[in-house]
């Protein structure tokens, strides 16, 4: 079955660029979109945006400038970039496939803390 | 945006009950609501789609209704594995949003 796992720092200095990379195993990425969303500590869920394995992409506008979903499908992964990070940004960053025929988020990783602070 | 309004923001319920949780969408999104169970320290888990159609896997005692803005998650007789915290989110158009949860405790 496919699984998904999130990678990358967990400490991240305000101002820089967070980079997280969510890598798919036991199945294809073909036919489904890639998506990332982050929890903030004791809140709710915030969707970031997703990526299809042709390139094409949606942001949430509240991120737009500042986010970058890209996907390596060779390596059967795909990434996110988030700059200019404030404290506002530190959160559990889940990586999850979106099935867009049914607009749900079926496959979730286990999810990485990031938090952001010098 | 579609804001995605739950309540109750909590719950205290008993193993054995029937609870309900509503979600409220800002505009009309037909049957497109999804519900997903979170417990502490893991990731969202999917439950219930389209509104109303059980994800294979879930058990009978969840169940999903509404249309349109309103929309109610039910679980029958409450097991000890069903205290969490619930999410409801829309997919009618972008950006994705979720409610903010509502956790029910023991």
């Amino acid at each position: 079955q496919v699984q998904l796992q999130e990678s990358g720092p967990g400490l991240v200095r305000p101002s820089e660029t967070l980079s997280l990379t969510c890598t798919v195993s036991g199945g294809s990425t073909s036919g489904y979109y890639w998506s990332w969303i982050r929890q903030p500590p004791g809140k709710g869920l915030e969707w970031t945006g997703y990526i299809y394995p042709s390139g094409s992409t949606n942001y949430n506008p509240s991120l737009k400038s500042r986010v970058t979903i890209s996907m390596d499908t060779s390596k059967h992964q795909f990434s996110l970039h988030l700059s200019s990070v404030t404290s506002a940004d530190t959160a559990v960053y889940y990586c999850a496939r979106y099935n867009w025929n049914v607009g749900h988020f079926d496959i979730w990783g286990q999810g990485t803390m990031v938090t952001v602070s010098s | 945006d579609i804001q995605m309004t739950q309540s109750p923001s909590s719950l205290s319920a008993s193993v054995g009950d029937r609870v309900t949780i509503t979600c409220q969408a800002s505009q009309d999104i037909g049957n497109f609501l999804n519900w997903y169970q979170q417990k502490l320290g893991k990731a969202p888990k999917l439950v219930i789609y389209d509104a109303s159609t059980l994800e294979t896997g879930v058990p009978s005692r969840f169940s999903g209704s509404g249309s349109g803005t309103d929309f109610t998650l039910t679980i029958s007789g409450l097991q000890p594995e069903d205290f969490a915290t619930y999410y409801c989110q829309h997919y009618d158009g972008y950006p994705i949003t979720f409610g903010q949860g509502t956790r029910l405790e023991i």
